[in-house]
């Protein structure tokens, strides 16, 4: 069956522009993940949804980042005034439920943001 | 959440078994050990997990000490397109699931 999907798999932008980064989980998924990699910090967690509701936003590094999920499927990350430490590989992952039975996690291939 | 160690970097010959170790010292009770991997250019892509019990599926094995403050990812027969970052997450089942990734061991199979 279909995977995660996002959209684009590569942009370029410049400096103070905004993005709009898209998420389309494996279908019937009710727990979605934004992380974020950069070259020498890793995969960082950016932020949880449950449903359409997001309880644990503790990883957006700033105001600039803000996600939204719409009909418990697909999600965007919206980047305003992007800088140039923006620039990483945003990945997306879903699971079936999260708790309990700690189903694992499964990515998309991101999307490679590069801001000029 | 507890924190993992792992090498940096390991290499195997093609055909034989890799065996990638974990420390996870402070791992609570109702702590999962989780396995990934990342080819490069690619997400992560799940591997096996284990509570307690040592757990084998159609990619891995995973052997979790009786004390449960290590682990290791064994692959039966690597091959070169096993060449990738293994990484050792532990993971809360109460929490909200989010992964906690370390710098992982690259594992590069030789031919």
């Amino acid at each position: 069956g279909a995977g995660v999907s996002q959209s684009p798999s590569n942009k370029v932008t410049e400096k103070g522009k905004d993005v709009e980064l898209r998420c389309d989980p494996i279908s019937g998924h009710t727990a979605l993940y934004w992380y974020r990699q950069s070259l020498g910090q890793g995969l960082e967690f950016l932020i949880y949804f449950q449903g359409n509701s997001a309880p644990d936003k503790s990883g957006l590094p700033s105001d600039r980042f803000s996600a939204e999920r719409t009909g418990g499927s697909v999600s965007t990350l919206t980047i305003q005034r992007t800088q140039q430490e923006d620039s990483a590989v945003y990945l997306c992952a879903s699971s079936p439920q999260t708790g309990g039975k700690n189903q694992p996690q499964h990515f998309g291939d991101g999307t490679r943001l590069s801001i000029l | 959440d507890a924190k993992t160690t792992q090498p940096p970097s390991m290499d195997c010959a093609e055909g034989r078994a890799a065996n990638l170790p974990c420390n996870h010292s402070t791992i609570s009770g109702n702590e999962y050990v989780y396995w990934y991997r990342q080819i490069h250019s690619q997400g992560p892509q799940y591997i096996i997990h284990g509570l307690k019990n040592n757990e084998t599926n159609e990619m891995a094995s995973l052997i979790i000490t009786e004390d449960r403050k290590s682990s290791t990812l064994i692959l039966p027969h690597a091959t070169l397109r096993d060449t990738a970052v293994y990484y050792c997450i532990v993971s809360r089942s109460s929490n909200t699931g989010k992964l906690i990734f370390g710098q992982g061991t690259t594992l590069q199979v030789k031919p």
